[in-house]
Order: C-alpha cells, then structure tokens, then sequence
C-alpha cells in the first residue's frame, strides 16, 4: 500500500509555544490530506480537510487560527498547533488520499504524539 | 442515528476462531466502505475496502457489504492474538472525493 510519514513522531512542549507537525506522502502524489485528532480510549475526530494549493476546510468547532493547515505541494502538508495549551494534547494522525481505480483510498501516517505541559 | 455505527465491545474469541465485526451506516447513498485496524497507540491501517454486494476476500479477512440492508462486516478467521486490536469501520461521504466517516471502533480480543 500507499506510504504516509509523519515527522515528529512525538513531541513535548511548554505551553504557549507552537509545534508543527509535517505530514508526507512518500510514493504517492495527495491532493488532499486530513488531519484527523485522537483522544486516549475515543475514536478518530476529523480536524480539517486539506487541499493542495487552497484553503484547508476545517471541521465544526475547530479553531482555524489555532490550528493552521498548510498544503504546499502534493506530497507535503503541515499542522502547526499555535499557542499549545495542556488540553491540546494528544494523538495527531495524517492521511492522504490516493487515488484508485473505482474509489480513492486513504492511507494513515504514523502519527504524531503531542504532550503541553 | 449516528452515520457509521460499531458496537464497541470488547468481542473477545479464543485463537483460531473467527471473529464477526458488523458495522451498520445510515447513507443509503455510500458507495465505498473500509475496514481498518488500530492497535493501541498507533494509527489506523487499512485491511481492505469493498464497494459491491457480497464477498470480498483476502487471506484470513473477508468483507460483506449487504447494501440493502445498509450493513458491512469483516469476518477473520483463523483469529490469532495478534488480531487482537480496535478495528473501525469506514464509509466513504460526498463521492469518490468525499470523506471518511468512522464508527466508533470494536475492540477485538483474541485469547491464546
């Protein structure tokens, strides 16, 4: 299948500052990526949609300015979580689509795990 | 009712048997459905997708899609405690270029 890599694969940070997550698609071109968000023992929460070369669509009730989403080529997006806080932290998980024959697929990263102190 | 329904579980088989995770969704309009599989701590991975009425196999997992009845499964036979993990269920919102819509996840155990 598709390869998806996440850089960093986990990361400590003081609260107020900012971390930025890279999201890569190693042997497949992505148009779109998703960034998804993942609480201990809770399922997948959609963040934003991310578009090459557009604007990313953010999910209800997620903060656009706080979360910024950058989509600068087909094989790279980034998350920056601006002024982390302690409830920020947690599992940041990428996919890209790929796109298939009758239906595109996403493939997951790795993921991303984020502890504010 | 919520899009992509899962029970939660835990399912719990013993090895070698086979395990029946059953995933319903409201969308009579969903084309395309994914079964992945989370272990703890780590992110999703695909096993497989199915968009066509019936069976779909490869190796021990089957997929069945009933969309008449707007029902997907994946059965895995021969469980091993390796299987042992959250597997979600996905379905494919808005067409080819839409999104992923999750259930919530069952949580598979396998014992030894």
């Amino acid at each position: 299948g598709a390869v998806v890599s996440q850089h960093p694969s986990w990361v400590i940070c003081k609260s107020g500052t900012s971390v930025k997550i890279e999201c890569r698609s190693l042997d497949f071109q992505a148009t779109t990526m998703f960034w998804y968000r993942q609480f201990p023992k809770q399922s997948l929460m959609l963040m934003a949609t991310s578009n090459e070369g557009s604007k990313a669509t953010y999910e209800q009730g997620v903060e656009k300015d706080k979360f910024l989403i950058n989509h600068a080529s087909l094989t790279l997006s980034t998350l920056t979580v601006t002024s982390a806080h302690p409830e920020d932290s947690s599992f940041y998980i990428c996919s890209a689509r790929a796109i298939g024959g009758y239906t595109d697929t996403q493939y997951f990263g790795p993921g991303t795990r984020l502890t504010v102190l | 009712q919520k899009e992509v329904e899962q029970n939660s579980g835990p399912l719990s088989v013993p090895e070698g048997a086979i395990a029946s995770l059953n995933c319903t969704y409201s969308d009579r309009g969903s084309q395309s459905f994914f079964w992945y599989r989370q272990y703890s701590g780590k992110s999703p991975e695909l096993i497989m997708f199915i968009y066509s009425n019936g069976d779909k196999e490869d190796g021990r997992f089957t997929a069945q899609l009933n969309k008449a009845s707007q029902y997907v499964s994946l059965l895995i036979r021969d469980s091993q405690p390796s299987d042992s993990a959250t597997y979600l269920c996905a379905v494919l919102k808005g067409g080819s270029q839409g999104n992923l819509i999750f259930g919530k996840g069952t949580k598979l155990s396998v014992k030894p």
